[in-house]
This record gives structure tokens, sequence and C-alpha cells, in this order.
């Protein structure tokens, strides 16, 4: 079974510090995609970052980047110069191809606040 | 271009009825799947259309079913209503084929439901 873990239920930084969240993921794929997404109190699920698995380096998304670590099975988060508007719900997700059939498996979610 | 509409955004139910929540994905987009978000559950998967034929469906009873029309626009309905079925509905749609199999998924604002 396909399974995506985040171990921080809740984290809370300064304004303008960096942050990472971490999610590992569990899968005898070899081909996969990994997503960050926000979800803001508006509920609107945003896509902040992805990373396609064959890809070695490192995605980034201005002050988004991730850590992929494929033999680990790990992909976390880093967030650079946290702004107000980084304050959400953010879930790490997976996405592999099995004849066709694709499915997001979300984790449970890491509630991020950036205090001002 | 016009995002992922979900309707309706509200939607208060009693027991035992039945409810059907709709999707218009984004233009040029085949594929359409459905979440349920729950605090307790977190995000859980329970189907995904693509040109108009189910590919893959999550662990629901078969009180969750779903249908996807030919302007890829998709509908799900729960019969029999529970308190249990109360959640945060999303819909995502994406181009999700051959090549952009891991394409992002975009998500709609969500019908959240409650079942009284």
């Amino acid at each position: 079974a396909q399974t995506v873990t985040q171990s921080q239920p809740e984290m809370s930084v300064q304004e303008a510090e960096t942050v990472t969240l971490s999610c590992t993921y569990d899968t005898s794929e070899s081909n996969y995609y990994l997503f960050w997404y926000k979800q803001p109190p508006s509920r609107q699920m945003i896509l902040v970052i992805r990373q396609e698995a064959y890809k070695q380096q490192n995605a980034t998304e201005n002050r988004f980047s991730v850590n992929f670590q494929k033999a680990a099975k790990s992909f976390s988060l880093k967030i650079s110069d946290s702004q107000l508007g980084d304050t959400a719900m953010y879930f790490c997700a997976f996405i592999s191809n099995i004849q066709g059939a694709q499915k997001l498996v979300f984790g449970q979610g890491t509630r991020l606040t950036i205090n001002p | 271009k016009a995002g992922v509409t979900q309707t309706p955004r509200y939607l208060i139910k009693t027991r035992g009825q039945q409810v059907t929540l709709s999707c218009s994905p984004i233009s040029g987009h085949r594929s359409v799947s459905w979440y349920q978000q729950t605090p307790g559950q977190g995000l859980q998967f329970l189907f995904e259309y693509f040109s108009e034929t189910q590919r893959n469906k999550g662990n629901f009873p078969g009180r969750f079913s779903g249908r996807q029309f030919s302007n890829s626009r998709s509908e799900m309905n729960v019969s029999t209503l529970e308190l249990g079925d109360s959640a945060l509905y999303l819909c995502a749609s994406s181009r999700g084929a051959g090549s952009f199999w891991g394409a992002e998924a975009f998500f709609g604002q969500g019908t959240r439901l409650t079942v009284v």
C-alpha cells in the first residue's frame, strides 16, 4: 500500500524565519510524482511545488524548495523568509500511475502558523 | 482561464436523505477526482473519472457513487446519508493521461456537507 506520513501536526515560526516540513512516503513504484499542497483557511488547495521521482535535482519555486531523498523515501519542504500569508495547512502528496489509474495519496497535514 | 467550480458550496441534509454534488473541471481537463476531507481521517480518495469512465475507486461504501459527462463535468452522489458523511468534499481536475499523468491537480473550493 502507498502511504504518506507527516510527523509534525503543527509548527509555528516567526515571520522571516526558515521552516522545514517533513514528509516520508512508502511505495514500491519506481516512477511517481510528489507534491506539496497548501490549504489556507479559504479551503482552496493550492499546489506549492512538484517533484518528479526520476529527477535527482530538487525542485524549487521562489521561496519554496524541497529536499528529495529517494532512497530514504523522504520529501521535505523548506520555506525561506516565511511570510504571514504562508499560514496554512500543508499536505504532502504522492501519485503513481498504475494501469492508467491515478489517485493522490495525502499525508495528514501540518498546520503551519507564521507569527508576526 | 476559469478554475474548478464546485456547487453548492454549503449543504445541510438530514440523515437518510441523498445528496448530489457537482464539479466543473478546468476546460480541457478530462480527469476529475473526488476527495473527502474530515478532521479525523484527513483527505481520502473517493474516485477518479476520465473520459466518462471510472478509472479508480477508493475504499468507500457503495452509497458513494459518481459519474462523468461527455463535457467532463462530474457529479458525485451519496445515498442514505449518515452523520459520519459530514465532511468537506473536494473535486480536482487534471489533464491526467499520457505524458501528463503526473500533472498538477487543480482543486475546487469544495462543498461543505453537514448531515444532521
